[in-house]
């Protein structure tokens, strides 16, 4: 069964500044999707960025860009330029072709002014 | 085009009682998605429905919980009986397809007194 594994429950970083945030899965599967979701304190679900395991490049989305490095089965996600909007909830999360989305435990960011 | 709708918002529950939470896909989605959140944890898929059609419902309870996808109108999941630990926030969220990117609800937050 597949797995997804955060490691780091909390983190924090300085508005401004930059913050990685840490994410492994385990599959057996060669054709699969990665998504880093926002939860803010609505609890509104927001897409953040998407990586296709298929494709080598590096996804990125702005600020927001993604480590993902498929045969250590590691996902991280870079937010760079950090701002205080984006203190949330983070949560890593994998999907399998036309299946249901697995997530982790989450991290929760912080960020200071 | 409105996003995935929800409703109730906010459902408060005896023990004892029936909770009915409302998912209304967005416009030409015909993929639904159940997940829950117990407080302080990630989303847990539940099930998953086409219309008229229960596709995969290997994270719902085997007692209590039930849902529908009919041809006309909402998708349902129904809790009967509920207890306390049936308290978290459940989100529906729709796709267009088996490939496609899925789509979030704002969620339903379920507390049971």
């Amino acid at each position: 069964a597949q797995t997804v594994t955060q490691s780091q429950p909390e983190m924090s970083v300085q508005e401004a500044e930059t913050v990685t945030l840490s994410c492994t899965y385990d599959t057996s599967e060669s054709d699969y999707y990665l998504f880093w979701y926002k939860q803010p304190p609505s609890r509104q679900m927001i897409l953040v960025i998407r990586q296709e395991a298929y494709k080598q490049q590096n996804a990125t989305e702005n600020r927001f860009s993604v480590n993902f490095q498929k045969a250590a089965k590691s996902f991280s996600l870079k937010i760079s330029d950090s701002q205080l909007g984006d203190a949330a909830m983070y949560f890593c999360a994998y999907r399998s072709a036309g299946d249901k989305l697995i997530f982790g435990t989450g991290t929760r960011l912080q960020v200071f002014p | 085009n409105a996003g995935v709708m929800q409703n109730p918002r906010h459902l408060v529950r005896r023990r004892g009682q029936e909770a009915r939470l409302r998912c209304s896909p967005m416009k030409g989605h015909s993929h639904v998605y159940w997940y829950r959140q117990l407080p302080e944890e990630g989303l847990k898929f539940m099930v998953y429905l086409q219309k008229e059609n229960i596709i995969d419902e290997s994270g719902m309870p085997k007692e209590r919980f039930s849902a529908e996808f009919p041809k006309e109108g909402p998708s349902i999941l129904r809790i009967q009986q509920v207890v306390r630990g049936d308290s978290a926030a459940y989100f529906c969220a729709s796709s267009p397809g088996l490939e496609d990117e899925q789509y979030f609800g704002p969620g339903t937050r379920l507390t049971v007194t």
